[in-house]
């Protein structure tokens, strides 16, 4: 499969945990970007790396959220002291800064804090 | 004032109609603008994109764009049950860094 995989799929985790989230884009992909996605709501931004710098992040991010890409592969988006409020969907996508038209997704992490 | 602003719906339109999907966006210097399909569970699917005024068709899908109004919409022609899903509209903001999507809008084809 080349395409953006997630890991792991689900995570339940008691509120003030932590819980780290895995990234793999599209091989040859330099651009990984990270949304969050909550129910009847659209994908919201978190923040982007292009190779293993992070070029943005959006304002609404808590500082409980970290990413790192370290060596411009793969990514991993960290939550610290869990909320319930951080219950959503973890996307990721990946596209070429050459072509940011074709963003494909991975298939989230469903995160529930209990 | 939302950067995407999508009638949240739902949308229901028999099989074979022509179903059309509406978008506004804010930032008038917004170069480029997606559509995405997402079913139930599964994440978005690009479907589309567009970035000069007017119409680009393909296959059943045709985006249309009117950058003076800050408009896009999606139709999609001959429905099939299959288009079911949540359809998002996404907009790349004027430095290129961002996606800004929309909340999407349900699409029922009834058959």
């Amino acid at each position: 499969d080349t395409g953006v995989s997630q890991d792991p799929r689900h995570k339940i985790t008691k509120r003030g945990q932590n819980v780290t989230f895995r990234c793999d884009p599209i091989s040859e992909h330099n651009r990984l970007y990270w949304y969050r996605q909550t129910l009847g709501q659209g994908p919201e931004f978190l923040t982007y790396f292009q190779n293993e710098a992070q070029l943005e992040k959006s304002r609404l991010l808590s500082d409980r959220f970290s990413a790192e890409r370290p060596k411009g592969s793969f990514s991993t988006l960290e939550i610290q002291r869990t909320e319930q409020g951080d219950s959503a969907m973890y996307l990721c996508a990946s596209s070429l800064a050459s072509n940011l038209d074709e963003q494909f997704f991975g298939p989230g992490t469903r995160l529930t804090v209990l | 004032q939302k950067e995407v602003e999508q009638n949240s719906g739902p949308l229901s339109v028999p099989e074979g109609a022509i179903a059309s999907l509406n978008c506004t966006y804010s930032d008038r210097g917004s170069q480029s603008f997606f559509w995405y399909r997402q079913y139930s569970g599964k994440s978005p699917e690009l479907i589309m994109f567009i970035y000069s005024n007017g119409d680009k068709e393909d296959g059943r899908f045709t985006a249309q764009l009117n950058k003076a109004s800050q408009y896009v919409s999606l139709l999609i022609r001959d429905s099939q049950p299959s288009d079911s899903a949540t359809y998002l509209c996404a907009v790349l903001s004027n430095t290129g860094n961002q996606f800004y999507f929309g909340t999407g809008t349900s699409l029922t084809v009834i058959p």
